[in-house]
């Protein structure tokens, strides 16, 4: 069965450093989504993208954030200078290419843990 | 008022018994409802859509309300492997794009 493949699976850094997380998205699809969630709390949205570009965007997805899709695969979130509360589990999702469709289901990543120090 | 609001439990229930969760939503105009499954640290894993028409999966059955706006999620004979949070999951078309929210989740634990 065809699944979100996120690396890594945990990723520690300093605060104010860059980080990189990776996702590679199910083959045939075309929504990409990050969502996070910090411990104890509810999923929160992120970012869609689709067709090279972003479609929306939460508050929590400041100027710090940015997301890309650098090939036919890949898709992946960079925190430019990570702050403590950053720390959460990043999850990337796609969905099937059912355009306006009312009825997408987002498949999800097993995540990333960032913890920032 | 909250866009998806679970009650967040926990729901400790014995094994066999039935529980149902509930879920509102404020924006009328949402049009696909899911619930999702999560286990501790692990990802959402779709349980089951929620048709107007309600529906059933095995032990589990989801009806929609949508002049109240609610949701709701009947688990039959529950199993020590239910036990998990259960996030309920709006779509909304929001500027031709899909508006994905989630809820807070209900923890359930099913108790030996």
């Amino acid at each position: 069965e065809p699944e979100v493949t996120q690396t890594p699976s945990h990723q520690v850094t300093q605060m104010g450093q860059e980080v990189i997380l990776r996702c590679v998205p199910i083959s045939n699809h075309l929504y990409f989504y990050w969502y996070r969630q910090i411990l104890g709390q509810k999923v929160e949205f992120l970012v869609s993208f689709y067709n090279n570009e972003i479609s929306e965007k939460s508050e929590i997805f400041d100027d710090q954030f940015s997301v890309e899709r650098p090939d036919g695969s890949n898709f992946t979130l960079k925190i430019r200078s990570t702050k403590l509360e950053d720390s959460a589990m990043y999850f990337c999702a796609s969905s099937e290419p059912g355009g306006l469709a009312t009825n997408e289901k987002l498949f999800f990543g097993s995540g990333t843990q960032l913890s920032v120090l | 008022r909250k866009e998806v609001e679970q009650d967040p439990g926990p729901f400790n229930v014995p094994e066999g018994a039935t529980v149902a969760f509930n879920c509102t939503y404020s924006n009328s105009a949402s049009q696909s409802f899911f619930w999702y499954r999560q286990d501790c640290r692990k990802e959402p894993k779709l349980l089951m859509s929620v048709y107007s028409s309600g529906n059933e999966d095995g032990r589990f059955t989801a009806q929609l309300n949508r002049a109240s706006q609610y949701i709701s999620l009947l688990i039959r004979d529950s199993k020590l492997s239910d036990s998990a949070t259960y996030l309920c999951v709006v779509n909304t078309n929001s500027g031709g794009y899909q508006k994905v929210t989630f809820g807070t989740g209900t923890k359930l634990q099913v108790i030996p």
